[in-house]
């Protein structure tokens, strides 16, 4: 399934299935983005990153890609798991003083 | 050893009062962060301080005040709390101001206003 993430959507999926959500950031200056996870009660933490001289990474089970033509941001997650739900911010280094956030998206996962 | 350590985790108060949350990192990074959470759960940078100095203060009520001891220590003391206050906040750290380099995240202080 794919989701935007604005105003906090929810992106349910099957356990097992491959989940992408997707992110819009601002600042064409940006050159570096991270997708981050929260999950209830905690504080975020670091899943991946991407410098803007690239335009795909991959990860364990997380693949990250970056489209700068349209400023977009998608992070895919294989062979979804009960413990992947969570919210699923992106971030990026808009203004180089302190990462700034996307609104979110919730990945609730099926069994 | 948790690296980015605040207190409380809960915060329960009336409006009015003066609290204080407190904030330590282990990672020997020059960056420290206030974020502040909405029920909405969306991320917002309050301020940021780098090797004690502030370099970030975002349009937030001078009724917010942090302080930084030390560059491992960023303390958030709120004067006056009022019930819009009430929200997660999150401390982190980085390697360096805002860049290239991930921040981690404490786990969060609830603040609830009363």
């Amino acid at each position: 399934g794919e989701s935007v993430g604005l105003h906090l959507p929810t992106l349910s999926v099957q356990e097992g299935d491959n989940s992408i959500i997707n992110c819009a950031y601002s600042n064409s200056a940006s050159d570096y983005f991270i997708w981050y996870k929260q999950e209830s009660g905690k504080g975020p933490q670091f899943i991946i990153d991407i410098r803007s001289n690239m335009d795909k990474r991959q990860g364990q089970r997380v693949t990250v890609l970056l489209n700068k033509t349209v400023k977009h941001l998608s992070l895919q997650i294989a062979a979804t798991q009960p413990g992947d739900s969570a919210v699923y911010f992106c971030a990026e280094n808009r203004d180089r003083r302190a990462l700034t956030f996307g609104s979110g998206t919730r990945l609730q996962v099926q069994p | 050893d948790t690296a980015v350590s605040q207190t409380p985790k809960y915060l329960v108060t009336q409006m009015g009062n003066d609290k204080s949350i407190k904030c330590e990192q282990n990672l020997g990074h020059d960056t420290m962060y206030w974020y502040k959470q909405d029920s909405k759960k969306f991320l917002k940078i309050m301020f940021s301080y780098n090797n004690k100095e502030l370099i970030i203060n975002e349009t937030v009520p001078n009724r917010f005040s942090p302080k930084s001891p030390d560059k491992a220590h960023l303390n958030l003391h709120i004067n006056s709390l009022e019930l819009g206050d009430s929200a997660v906040y999150f401390c982190a750290s980085s390697q360096g101001p805002g860049s290239a380099s991930e921040a981690f995240f404490g786990q969060g202080t609830r603040l609830t206003v009363v």
